[in-house]
């Protein structure tokens, strides 16, 4: 049973390129949540997705933004970007989304540097 | 704004020697705190949910706890394998059923 996977594992960019980020769940999940992990820091939420649309949002500019395909799995875009995006993002999985707790699943993260 | 706090941000210890790290969290209404560990260049792995204050739960040599203000992940005799990033995070009932809030994480070295 493969878990979370993303892709790719690393990129590297220029400022202002944009960049776009894969994820698919766990077997038999069907909400997918991103998270920016900074060097040293832990992980900040940027937003959820279930149904295909974007249930919760963090504290992120609208550079960011999302998708969810009807298989589950979910895209990461960031426009315009800026070297302070440098960061590993995290795609985590569960199932069911506001129906209750879920135990989150995390994938191996995609190492974004930007140059 | 719900705020976690873990202390230290690192520690040092030789193979045997137990010891015991802090998570200081601040949350409007606790639907659960959790302990992650996460391996360098790896996404975190679950080790422990936690809902209730006095609750305690236990994996192999690590014992987590939980109070209304604080929460504990106690090592006894760890070993070189144990060395890695520890990370706590809360989860709000206001802020939603998903969203977690997470620690910087204590980076935890075990010397044989």
């Amino acid at each position: 049973d493969a878990g979370v996977t993303q892709s790719p594992t690393h990129l590297i960019k220029t400022r202002g390129q944009q960049v776009t980020l894969r994820c698919s769940p766990k077997s038999g999940h069907d909400t997918v949540s991103w998270y920016q992990q900074a060097l040293g820091q832990g992980p900040q939420f940027i937003f959820q997705y279930y149904e295909e649309e974007e249930r919760q949002r963090g504290n992120f500019p609208d550079r960011f933004s999302g998708h969810q395909f009807p298989n589950y799995s979910s895209e990461l875009n960031v426009n315009a970007l800026l070297l302070g995006d440098s960061a590993l993002y995290l795609c985590a999985s569960s199932f069911g989304a506001g129906t209750g707790y879920e135990k989150l699943f995390f994938g191996s993260g995609t190492q974004l540097s930007v140059l | 704004e719900d705020q976690v706090t873990q202390s230290p941000e690192a520690l040092r210890l030789q193979e045997g020697e137990s010891s015991s790290l802090n998570c200081s969290y601040t949350v409007s209404g606790l639907r659960g705190l959790f302990w992650y560990r996460q391996d360098p260049g790896k996404g975190p792995e679950f080790l422990f949910t936690l809902y209730s204050a006095g609750e305690e739960k236990e994996k192999e040599r690590l014992k987590a706890t939980l109070t209304k203000k604080e929460s504990f992940l106690h090592i006894t005799a760890p070993k070189p394998e144990d060395s890695a990033t520890y990370l706590c995070a809360v989860q709000g009932i206001i802020q939603g059923a998903q969203k977690l809030v997470f620690g910087q994480g204590t980076r935890l070295t075990i010397n044989p």
